[in-house]
């Protein structure tokens, strides 16, 4: 399976671009980087997902390197409401079934 | 409203008292899934299930049973639960699990969450 690693914690200043990085240097070619947060101790959300080029949604950018070997999520423009544990993902197969395996993400903390 | 709902939301209980996690969604979704969740581990998969009557094992599927008679319901069975399975519990779903690539496309939808207390 590949694993992903993350810092466990980072802080941004309101209104600044947040960039969280993820390292998932073991990815296959055919599994997609995922993103999504936890706020508090809410369900997790889905934020973007990709497999080779930059994405990007009403949420977030998603920029993966060429190599495939890292990615960075950004959040344009954070908000204190953006405050939430961040997960990258990277999806396996095992047997032809999904399994799903989350790290410990990284905390990120929106200062006014 | 699509949505994935658990109950109970909170529960204390004791030492091997049979109980039993109740997860429904509303979204026709093959694949169903439950994580538990503890200070410093992150999300942790117990068990999924790709369709009905089909369910593998997570990461950590030791104390629980699963089972999925129904499409839409996944329920968490701990037949004699322990104090280590005291935790923060998230049914999840989502759909068309298997793409020909093989790759996992579809997102999935968490529910709120079930805090479990094992005294």
């Amino acid at each position: 399976d590949a694993k992903t690693t993350q810092p466990p914690s980072m802080d941004c200043a309101e209104g600044r671009a947040a960039n969280l990085p993820c390292n998932h240097s073991t990815i296959s070619g055919n599994e997609y980087v995922y993103w999504y947060r936890q706020i508090h101790s809410q369900g997790p959300q889905y934020i973007i997902h990709g497999l080779k080029n930059n994405e990007t949604n009403e949420m977030a950018s998603l920029i993966i390197t060429e190599d495939r070997k890292s990615s960075t999520l950004i959040l344009p423009h954070a908000t204190l409401r953006d405050t939430a544990v961040y997960y990258c993902i990277v999806r396996v197969n095992s047997g032809g079934y999904q399994k799903v395996t989350f790290g410990t993400g990284t905390k990120l903390q929106v200062i006014p | 409203e699509a949505q994935v709902t658990q109950n109970p939301r909170y529960l204390i209980t004791v030492t091997g008292k049979k109980l039993t996690v109740t997860c429904s969604q509303n979204m026709n979704h093959e694949y169903m899934s439950w994580y538990r969740q503890d200070p410093g581990l992150g999300l942790r998969q117990i068990y999924y299930s790709m369709n009905v009557e089909v369910t593998d094992k997570g990461d950590v599927p030791e104390g629980y049973k699963v089972s999925r008679k129904e499409k839409r319901n996944f329920p968490l069975i701990l037949e004699s639960p322990s104090p280590n399975q005291t935790s923060l519990y998230f049914c999840a779903s989502s759909s068309n699990p298997h793409l020909p690539t093989g790759s996992f496309q579809e997102t999935q939808y968490f529910g709120p969450g079930t805090r479990l207390l094992v005294l």
